[in-house]
């Protein structure tokens, strides 16, 4: 499974759009990059999931650059109730085979100042 | 309310003792993943059912660990003679089908913690 590496901790104030980028240097051709969202004594929430280029839904937009060496999750005019733990994972869903587990890694805490 | 829910919330053990955590997964979900969360890392895989067959439990720590789902829905996740580091946060996932692109929904997980 190819590792990702995403900054601890990031602040923000409210109204502004926040950018966390995620490096994973050693992508495999069959990996999708997805983002899950944890708060305080809540299970982590999928956000988002893409595999080139950009994607975006009601929530937020992920960014993929050509090489898909990194990926940025954009989160438009964050609010205070955006404050969480935010996961940047690597894995393979193009291929077939039965479910399989996430593979987290430490997360980014973002915190929205008022 | 259609989401994933686990029992109890929250869990004190003292060293030694037995402990059994409950999850209900959404409704015809097949596949079942259990996860422990230390404080301040990320969820790291313990085992996965699909239907009421465990097909891999790679990620259980120790013989003391047993899961079981005996009728494809209810999850029973038991720790035997609970030590401290056994303290987490006990998270379980369904997803709808058996394969490797469905949506994981999380429970709110079971914060254990061994004395």
């Amino acid at each position: 499974l190819a590792k990702t590496t995403q900054p601890i901790s990031m602040d923000s104030y409210e109204g502004q759009e926040v950018n966390i980028t995620c490096s994973h240097n050693n992508i495999a051709t069959n990996d999708y990059i997805t983002w899950y969202q944890q708060f305080p004594s809540q299970g982590p929430r999928f956000i988002i999931q893409g595999y080139k280029t950009k994607v975006t839904n009601e929530v937020a937009s992920l960014f993929i650059p050509a090489d898909r060496k990194s990926s940025t999750l954009s989160l438009p005019r964050v609010s205070l109730s955006d404050t969480a733990v935010y996961y940047c994972l690597v894995g393979d869903s193009f291929s077939s085979g039965s479910a399989r587990q996430l593979t987290f890694g430490s997360g980014t805490q973002l915190t929205v100042l008022p | 309310g259609a989401g994933v829910s686990q029992s109890p919330r929250y869990k004190v053990a003292k060293r030694g003792q037995d402990v059994a955590l409950r999850c209900d997964p959404i409704s015809g979900h097949v596949s079942l993943f259990w996860y422990q969360q230390a404080l301040g890392q990320g969820p790291e895989f313990l085992t996965y059912f699909q239907n009421e067959a465990q097909l891999d439990k790679s990620g259980l720590p120790s013989d003391r660990f047993f899961a079981e789902r005996p009728e494809g829905s209810v999850s029973t996740l038991k720790i035997q003679r609970t030590q401290q580091e056994d303290s987490a946060v006990y998270l379980c996932a369904s997803s709808l089908l058996a394969t490797n692109t469905d949506t994981q929904y999380f429970g709110p997980g079971t914060r254990l913690t061994v004395l």
